[in-house]
């Protein structure tokens, strides 16, 4: 059973589409995450959200925005895609604030 | 907001032979330093952590230290094999916070 799962794995769309990445935890964790990897493998954080609420947002520009319909949940939606879009986007998953985070699989979203 | 510096970027070790991987951080208020190994193409997984009202954790050929007054903290892998090779991430968070301050990563070649 994958405790974080993301659709999909691979996105390869074109620039100025609109797409969306899904993610789902069967951990039963409160707090949920978007990290993204760039191409120098560094990570940072996007957002966290704890039981549905929006709980940090790291200067991310609005054309990404994501929603948590419930808090096993995490979905990314990203509008007008540019170039720089182009990383691997991680989900991720803690009980509470308890800081332990497990990882998705990762989505490598390609933005040509 | 807290900044974690990690070196080195890179580290090549004889099978074998011991590998070890310094970070910094620089919020004082930080308490939980966990380590990801993520191979290639692969999720971040979480290797071994440590809070600071520890000193030092072993785990099999793993081991973390952390010097509080500093502000760093240490991986030590010793009796290095080839499936050790992967990109080795240290963090630093606080446990009432929400979100982990990664390095910048240390990718780690084990040569047969």
């Amino acid at each position: 059973d994958t405790a974080v799962s993301q659709t999909p794995k691979y996105l390869v769309t074109q620039m100025g589409n609109d797409k969306s990445i899904k993610c789902e935890q069967n951990l039963g964790h409160d707090t949920m995450y978007w990290y993204k990897q760039d191409s120098k493998k560094f990570l940072k954080i996007m957002f966290s959200y704890n039981n549905k609420e929006l709980i940090i947002n790291e200067t991310v520009p609005n054309r990404f925005s994501p929603k948590s319909p419930d808090k096993a949940h995490l979905n990314l939606h990203i509008n007008s895609l540019e170039l720089g879009d182009s990383a691997v986007y991680f989900c991720a998953s803690s009980q509470g604030n308890g800081p332990e985070a497990f990882f998705g699989q990762g989505t490598r979203l390609t933005v040509v | 907001g807290e900044n974690v510096e990690q070196h080195p970027s890179t580290l090549s070790v004889q099978e074998g032979d011991s590998a070890v991987i310094k970070c910094t951080y620089s919020d004082s208020a930080s308490n939980y330093f966990p380590w990801y190994k993520q191979e290639l193409g692969k999720r971040p997984q979480l290797i071994i952590d440590i809070r600071s009202n520890v000193g030092e954790k072993k785990d099999q050929r793993i081991a973390v230290t952390l010097n509080k007054t500093a502000k760093h903290f240490s991986l030590h892998i010793t009796e290095t094999q080839p499936e050790d090779s992967a990109v080795y991430f240290c963090a630093a968070t606080h446990s009432n916070d929400y979100k982990l301050s990664f390095g910048a990563g240390t990718t780690v070649t084990v040569r047969a």
